[in-house]
């Protein structure tokens, strides 16, 4: 499987800022998630980043909101604008394994706004 | 929209138990996975499952993909301290987007 890191690994931000939150995997990747965890709650896929193309967003999230960059093959990220305190989450970033069904995952950031 | 029906939410069990969790929908998945995740981790994926009927297992734990594809099973057998932690399940309807739909965990509490 793929070696994901992620930064930061926590931060805490105030209200009305923004924050980005970097993916890197060891390998190249067609395809990477990015998900979000709220306290207790199980994951929520926000988007899917290609490289070379527009992120696509699952309903309910919009780029204004969480824009997402895919400048290479080993690389996303994606920030959390404007943020409010319900915006405190754990963001995670996946890519697919070998086969292209299952997903490795990052160690995640947790993110707290107050 | 598509979900994923965990049971149970949280288990408190016995160390050397066996424990039993599942996931149900209403809808027909391709694969079926099971990730467990210990706190302030992402999760570690466990056991994949490609087809219907498949049974597989990893170490102590079995996972079987059900008949109906509508359904899965994570079997622990013999439970052990460093079992604690939250099970998903994660089902995907399209190998083509690759997107995962997350059922809601299982809180696995051991006692020694």
């Amino acid at each position: 499987s793929a070696v994901i890191s992620q930064k930061p690994s926590r931060d805490i931000c105030q209200r009305g800022t923004s924050l980005t939150i970097q993916c890197q995997v060891d390998s190249q990747v067609t395809m990477m998630f990015w998900y979000r965890q709220q306290p207790g709650q199980s994951l929520t896929l926000i988007a899917t980043a290609n490289q070379g193309s527009e992120a696509t967003y699952e309903s309910g999230f919009v780029i204004d909101k969480f824009p997402i960059s895919r400048p290479n093959l080993t690389f996303s990220t994606l920030t959390v604008s404007n943020m409010s305190p319900e915006d405190s989450s754990i963001y995670l970033c996946s890519v697919p394994g070998t086969s292209g069904i299952e997903q490795y995952f990052g160690p995640g950031t947790r993110l707290t706004v107050t | 929209g598509q979900q994923l029906n965990q049971s149970p939410q949280s288990m408190f069990i016995q160390e050397g138990e066996d424990v039993s969790m599942n996931c149900t929908s209403s809808s027909i998945f391709n694969t079926w996975l099971w990730y467990k995740q210990d706190p302030g981790e992402g999760p570690v994926l466990l056991i994949a499952l490609y087809k219907a009927g498949e049974l597989t297992s990893n170490g102590r734990l079995t996972a079987q993909f059900g008949i109906t594809r509508k359904d899965s099973f994570l079997n622990i057998s013999a439970s052990i301290p460093s079992d604690v932690g939250i099970y998903f399940c994660a089902g995907q309807t399209s190998s083509n987007t690759g997107k995962l739909i997350f059922g809601q965990g299982t809180t696995l509490q051991v006692k020694p």
